[in-house]
């Protein structure tokens, strides 16, 4: 199947910082990419679909100026993280569908800590 | 808010045993997927079933679909010490897509060798 990848994998940030965490499709172009938070024993949850070329759409309950999207190339998707506080730790996924949206591949995830 | 109910929260069996997870969701759907996602790890794809089909299976996993209940099962046979992990029913967002994905709550499954 088609690849997605995340990096970093783990980061650990102080209060404060931003952190950039990136999605790449491997080996396919992906207009749409979208973001999910996963809490501790907890399912995932939508943040926000990410459309190449164009704003990010976030779903209800998630601030945008705390959760920069860019998607500005047909393989690549990142979020930005700003000021990042302790209760923003959380384990990010993305995924993305492939041509056609027949199918979509999620990303290995990234474990955030905020310290 | 999440679409999918999954029932049990946790399960805990023994090797050789079979797991029964059920899911329930809301809206009309023109497919239902499963995946698993062992601890602290990323997703993986088990199967997608449509709302045309009632029972597909893939390997030592069985699917069914009841539209009319809106609900869903997922059966794992013999199951293994490596089954253990956590298994989400997914279905489309806005019901008929395969873009947005809403995640039930999850059933996390304990297989004991």
């Amino acid at each position: 199947g088609a690849v997605v990848s995340q990096h970093p994998s783990r980061v650990i940030c102080k209060s404060g910082t931003s952190v950039k965490i990136e999605c790449r499709s491997l080996d396919f172009q992906a207009t749409t990419m979208f973001w999910y938070r996963q809490f501790p024993k907890q399912s995932l949850m939508l943040m926000a679909t990410s459309n190449e070329g164009s704003k990010a759409t976030y779903e209800q309950g998630v601030e945008k100026d705390k959760f920069l999207i860019n998607h500005a190339s047909l393989t690549l998707s990142t979020l930005t993280v700003t000021s990042a506080h302790p209760e923003d730790s959380s384990f990010y996924i993305c995924s993305a569908l492939t041509p056609g949206a027949r199918e979509q591949f999620f990303g290995p995830g990234t474990r955030l800590t905020v310290l | 808010s999440q679409q999918g109910e999954e029932d049990p929260q946790a399960l805990s069996i023994q090797e050789g045993e079979n797991a029964t997870m059920n899911c329930s969701y809301k809206t009309s759907i023109n497919n239902l997927q499963w995946y698993r996602q062992n601890s602290g790890r990323g997703l993986v794809h088990l199967i997608l079933i449509r709302s045309n089909e009632r029972e597909k299976h893939s390997g030592r996993l069985r699917v069914t679909l009841d539209t009319s209940k809106k609900s869903s099962s997922l059966l794992i046979t013999a199951s293994r010490a490596a089954d253990t992990a956590s298994y989400f029913c997914v279905t489309p967002a806005g019901g008929t897509s395969y873009g947005k994905l809403t995640f039930g709550q999850g059933t996390i499954l304990t297989v004991h060798p």
